[in-house]
């Protein structure tokens, strides 16, 4: 079955660092990627996605490529922001096989 | 309408209670899941409706009864809980091919079993 192996946490930056979150996923095929990030005492919020290899997601900042001789989708945002602070999960699939999410938190 | 709304948001029941939980939908989407996410944990997929019929349980005990009156609502039922059944229970929804949107979720319903 498919699976999804997200960078372990917590991460902690400081206002305007880069962000790097790493995933990879193993799955049959070419599933589409997700990245979805929970904002403390909120559900999910879909952050961005990717149908096929090469495609290039982005929203808020952020971005993910997704590279099928990787396996990866990996989360990256030039210059991060205290309100970025939340968890951050990698889903693959179209039953959404979640990562197991990277709490990130930015400090001023 | 591009939300999902769940009702209540915390719920606290004892282990004889009877209670609902509530999502409702008006984005058109014809899936409808319901998700448990224990607190630093992914969400756990707990049953999907397609065209408001049960297409998957993820092996649920029956203390937890899913119902899809319409293809705006989703219900809940939750009966004899036990404590390790509190959790964040989180609704979603998505159009059949979720490659087009991805899901949307409600905020959740914080349940807590005494």
């Amino acid at each position: 079955g498919n699976s999804v192996t997200q960078m372990e946490g917590p991460v902690t930056l400081s206002e305007e660092a880069f962000l790097t979150i790493n995933c990879t996923y193993t799955a049959t095929g070419y599933p589409s990627l997700f990245w979805y990030v929970q904002y403390p005492g909120e559900g999910l919020q879909l952050l961005l996605k990717a149908t096929k290899a090469d495609d290039k997601g982005s929203n808020k900042g952020f971005e993910a490529t997704y590279r099928k001789e990787t396996t990866s989708f990996h989360l990256e945002k030039g210059s991060v922001q205290v309100s970025d602070s939340a968890v951050y999960f990698c889903a693959s699939g179209s039953r959404l096989t979640f990562g197991e999410g990277t709490q990130l938190t930015v400090n001023p | 309408d591009t939300e999902v709304t769940q009702t209540p948001k915390h719920l606290v029941m004892g282990m004889t209670n009877k209670k609902s939980l509530k999502c409702e939908q008006h984005m058109g989407h014809r899936a409808m899941y319901w998700y448990k996410q224990k607190a630093k944990k992914p969400p756990e997929l707990m049953f999907v409706y397609s065209y408001e019929k049960l297409s998957i349980n993820e092996s649920v005990p029956s203390r937890f009864s899913p119902e899809c009156p319409n293809s705006s609502l989703l219900n809940l039922h939750l009966h004899a809980l036990q404590p390790e059944d509190s959790a964040l229970y989180l609704c979603a929804s998505s159009q059949i091919d979720n490659r087009v949107g991805g899901y949307t979720f409600g905020s959740g319903t914080r349940l807590t079993v005494v």
